[in-house]
């Protein structure tokens, strides 16, 4: 992930939409992609993976887009809702045994009613 | 699920004193990781242990160290504390894919 300062960046989406986040990875040898959730408050939270011979895996509600060309990863979370507000990040990850993660600073979604 | 527990969800410590921040897992894990997390800045690793008296330096171990004297439990110490380690800070643990992150402990110090 590539550092964007000391301000978070943040989306406002209205309840019921769509939302898309975005995340820029740094290592082209990358293989394996976390999206992790953080409520304030909480640590971080396991949303959804993606393994690099993969372009997208879907979860309940929640799909992961990875496009290796331009290293860029995105999360996608259907009809938002006010529980899905939060700090997302990105993780990447070239170990062959899934941990030395570099983390992205992070987006911040905030749902409007 | 495997749990990560940090010991304090607050702390508010004094410049110059040494702080011990704990670290407990109950899954067995090999792998427990120290981070620090700062805004717009993500999360840098501090220091990291892949086995019981092991531990490597992550990318700012500056000012820290850690001990690890039993695989469940990882602790962070701030030798002598600073401003400028004024922080949130996240213990993680792994066996295999992915992390399991402990609820935080923001530090203050004044």
């Amino acid at each position: 992930g590539e550092s964007v300062g000391l301000h978070l960046p943040t989306l406002s989406v209205q309840e019921g939409d769509n939302s898309i986040i975005n995340c820029a990875y740094s290592n082209s040898a990358s293989d394996y992609f976390i999206w992790y959730k953080q409520e304030s408050g909480k640590g971080p939270q396991f949303i959804i993976d993606i393994r690099s011979n993969m372009d997208k895996r879907q979860g309940q509600r929640v799909t992961v887009l990875l496009n290796k060309t331009v290293k860029h990863l995105s999360l996608q979370i259907a009809a938002t809702q006010p529980g899905d507000s939060a700090v997302y990040f990105c993780a990447e990850t070239a170990d062959n045994y899934g941990q030395n993660f570099v983390f992205g600073p992070g987006t911040r979604l905030s749902v409007l009613p | 699920d495997v749990k990560v527990t940090q010991s304090s969800r607050y702390l508010v410590k004094r410049t110059g004193e040494k702080v011990f921040l704990e670290c407990v897992q109950d899954m067995d894990h090999e792998n427990m990781f120290w981070y620090r997390q700062d805004p717009g800045l993500g999360l840098r690793l501090i220091y990291f242990s892949y086995d019981v008296k092991m531990k490597e330096k992550g990318d700012i171990p500056e000012g820290y160290s850690v001990s690890r004297e039993k695989k469940e439990r990882f602790s962070l110490i701030l030798e002598s504390a600073s401003t400028n380690q004024t922080s949130m800070y996240l213990c993680a643990s792994s066996q295999t894919y992915g992390y399991t992150f402990g609820s935080g402990t923001r530090l203050t110090v004044v």
